[in-house]
């Protein structure tokens, strides 16, 4: 299985602030590298998809990059309502891995 | 809209079996896979399995195998996920997801409400 390594694990910003999450596969997964947004109580919802590729209705604040093994997630000016846990997806090859999670809180 | 409704929230004793279902509206049924994902209390997210409603093809992670079933209802375009001899580590929310594939990228949305199973004797 593909392993997937998030840092960091926590964050704490505020708002305003730029913001980057980091998403490394234990091997090579060309851009099949997905971001999803969690919130308290709620389902995942997807924010990007092929590692960059922003999904529709998502504010143009978040922006993902990277291929092959490491990626990364921006949030260019953080707003009140992303403060979330964000995890990355490879869809490269099953089963699907997921990052243990990037929860980001309130300074 | 495309969405999916899963049903609501059950409580088993341990050695048992759950039925979770997720009805999908707005779009073709048969025409995506259902993946189901499970989430134990304040853990990540963790795969259990994709499964064809068009031809009932299955895939599940090894974890599961001999433990999880993954059916449909075409007619209603409902998507069920079985767990059985349930313990207590399977108390988590359990959801479904549709699988979208494009130009040889493919990604989860949207996805179901979540179910709770809470396993308790």
């Amino acid at each position: 299985d593909i392993q997937m390594t998030q840092s960091p694990s926590s964050l704490s910003a505020s708002v305003g602030d730029r913001v980057t999450i980091t998403c490394r596969a234990s091997q090579s997964i060309s851009s099949y590298l997905n971001w999803y947004q969690q919130k308290p109580g709620k389902a995942p919802k997807l924010l990007i998809y092929a590692a960059s590729s922003l999904q529709s209705g998502v504010p143009s604040r978040f922006s993902g990059s990277g291929s092959g093994t490491d990626f990364t997630l921006t949030i260019s000016s953080l707003q009140p309502e992303d403060f979330a846990t964000y995890y990355c997806q490879q869809s490269y090859s099953t089963p699907d891995t997921f990052g243990q999670g990037t929860r980001l809180e309130i300074k | 809209q495309v969405q999916l409704v899963q049903s609501g929230a059950e409580v088993k004793k341990p050695g048992a079996s759950v039925k979770v279902s997720c009805k999908a509206s707005g779009y073709t049924f048969t025409s995506y896979d259902i993946n189901w994902v499970r989430q134990a209390t304040g853990q990540g997210l963790e795969w259990m399995g994709w499964m064809n409603p068009n031809s009932g093809n299955t895939g599940y992670a090894q974890k599961f195998q001999g433990r999880v079933t993954m059916t449909r209802n075409t007619s209603i375009s409902t998507a069920y996920m079985e767990l059985s001899s349930l313990r207590s580590e399977d108390t988590a929310v359990y959801y479904c997801a549709r699988k979208f594939e494009y130009s040889s990228s493919v990604w989860f949305d949207p996805w179901g409400q979540g179910t709770l199973v809470t396993v308790s004797s």
